[in-house]
C-alpha cells in the first residue's frame, strides 16, 4: 500500500479560484514537502514542514500557502489560482532527523487553472 | 538561478550500451547528492546517492562518479535496458534538519532495443 497519497490526482481550476491540493503519509515522518514539477526546471519547493503545526517557504513559496494540521497530513492552498500555477504538484515525506535522508513521493496531482 | 544543472536534457541509447548522464552544481556546501528515477505517471524514486566524501557509488547496474574539485558527477547506467527508460534527477542538499533537496532539471533516457 503507498505511504504517500495525493488528492485529487487530476484537478481543473478557473482564474481566481481556491485550490486546495491534500496529502497524507503513512511512514510517520516528521517531515513533509510539497514541489511543482514543469520542464526545463526539475522539481522546485513550494513548501515544507517539520511536523504538526509548522511550515515553512520553499525556494518558490509566493502565490502559496501550506497548512500541516497532523503528523500525516499537509496541504497545499492556492488561495486565487493564476494560469502559471498550471502544473503537476507532488507532496512528499522524509525521515526524522533528515540530513541526508531519502524522500518517498506521492504519485503526483495534475492541476489545470484555466 | 539553477544551482543544480544535467545534460543533455534528452537521451537516446540501444539496449545494451551505457547510459551516461552528468550533473554539475554551484553550491560548495552541497555533500550529498542522491539521483531520482521517475516512470511516466509516478513520483521520483531514489535511485542511488553519494556523499561528497567519497568518488564513486556503484549499485548493480548503477554508479555515480563525483569530482568535487570541478563540482561535477555522473550517473553510469551499464548494460541499459528497456526498463531504465525515465527521467533521471540529480539533487543535492547541505545537510540539516530540513533535509530539503535542489534538484536539477531532469535527463529523460529512452533505452530502444
Amino acid at each position: 500500500e503507498a505511504a504517500v497519497t495525493q488528492s485529487p490526482r487530476n484537478k481543473v481550476a478557473v482564474t481566481g479560484g481556491k485550490v486546495t491540493l491534500s496529502c497524507n503519509q503513512t511512514n510517520n515522518h516528521n517531515n513533509m514537502y510539497w514541489y511543482r514539477q514543469d520542464t526545463g526546471h526539475g522539481l522546485r519547493l513550494i513548501h515544507y514542514s517539520y511536523g504538526a503545526g509548522s511550515t515553512e517557504k520553499g525556494d518558490i513559496p509566493d502565490g502559496y500557502k501550506a497548512s500541516r494540521p497532523s503528523q500525516e497530513n499537509f496541504s497545499l492552498i492556492l488561495e486565487l489560482a493564476t494560469p502559471s500555477q498550471t502544473s503537476v504538484y507532488f507532496c512528499a515525506s522524509g525521515d526524522p532527523g533528515g540530513a541526508h535522508a531519502e524522500q518517498f513521493f506521492g504519485p503526483g496531482t495534475r492541476l489545470t487553472v484555466l | 538561478q539553477q544551482q543544480v544543472r544535467q545534460s543533455p536534457q534528452s537521451l537516446t541509447v540501444w539496449e545494451g550500451e551505457t547510459a551516461i548522464l552528468n550533473c554539475s552544481y554551484e553550491n560548495s556546501a552541497f555533500d550529498y547528492f542522491p539521483w531520482y528515477q521517475q516512470f511516466p505517471g509516478e513520483g521520483p524514486a531514489l535511485l542511488i546517492s553519494i556523499l561528497s566524501v567519497s568518488n564513486k557509488k556503484e549499485d548493480g547496474r548503477f554508479t555515480i562518479f563525483f569530482n568535487k574539485r570541478e563540482k561535477k558527477l555522473s550517473l553510469h547506467i551499464a548494460d541499459s535496458q528497456p526498463g531504465d527508460s525515465a527521467t533521471y534527477f540529480c539533487a543535492a542538499n547541505t545537510g540539516g534538519l530540513s533535509g530539503k533537496l535542489t534538484f536539477g532539471e531532469g535527463t529523460q533516457v529512452t533505452v530502444i532495443s
